[in-house]
């Protein structure tokens, strides 16, 4: 009963890196989704996948790129990681609609310095 | 655009006290409305939901009841517990796209022996 397994669950990079936040679902769930949580901000999606082979923009895509690779996995990728993007993002997949409700991976903490 | 407006935080109650979390929203459709709960160090968990006018949520002693004419999803519980202390997000989806759920900035709730 895994459900959305996310890796790392921590990472540090300085500023300039690149890395790839993998996000994985075991529920046979169409949609997946990527937010970032900052104090006082609560959730801002980056982007979201509806189904297998779509990708589209959230409220905060600069920056980041995505990646559905099948139906399981959705990747996130950071190109040249800044201090702005210090955060923790969370991945989240739902069965058909985001209105089913969401199921949520523990998360990962990023910093960069 | 949709948008959650919650009550500020932190919340500090006894434990064995009556619990409210206001929650209000705008949407330009009738939106699902969802009240999300993140326990420390963890990822977010769907408390309850309610997808249409005068719907009642219910789930571990906690309820919202979805108001139209006010659009509001206050949650409430008679008796909380220590192990309630957590952030509670209120959010919606739109009902036009479904694609995705706005939250709001969560609020932080610890309950004391």
């Amino acid at each position: 009963n895994a459900g959305v397994t996310q890796t790392p669950k921590f990472q540090v990079l300085k500023t300039g890196q690149s890395m790839t936040l993998q996000c994985a679902q075991d529920m046979n769930h169409n949609s997946m989704y990527w937010y970032r949580q900052d104090p006082g901000m609560g959730l801002r999606l980056i982007y979201y996948s509806a189904s297998e082979g779509t990708t589209d923009k959230g409220e905060v895509p600069n920056g980041y790129n995505v990646s559905r690779l099948n139906k399981r996995e959705f990747s996130l990728r950071l190109e040249s990681a800044a201090p702005s993007q210090t955060s923790v993002y969370f991945c989240a997949s739902s069965a058909e609609k985001a209105n089913y409700g969401y199921t949520f991976g523990s998360g990962t903490r990023l910093t960069v310095v | 655009g949709d948008s959650v407006t919650q009550m500020e935080g932190p919340v500090t109650l006894s434990e064995e006290a009556f619990l409210t979390i206001n929650c209000t929203y705008t949407a330009t459709g009738y939106p699902s409305l969802f009240w999300y709960v993140q326990y420390p160090g963890e990822g977010l968990q769907l408390l309850l939901k309610a997808t249409k006018a005068d719907d009642k949520g219910s789930n571990k002693g906690f309820e919202a009841t979805y108001r139209k004419e006010t659009t509001s999803f206050h949650l409430e519980k008679g008796s909380v517990q220590v192990s309630d202390s957590a952030v509670y997000f209120c959010a919606l989806s739109d009902r036009t796209s479904y694609d995705k759920v706005i939250f709001g900035p969560g609020t932080s709730l610890s309950v004391i022996p």
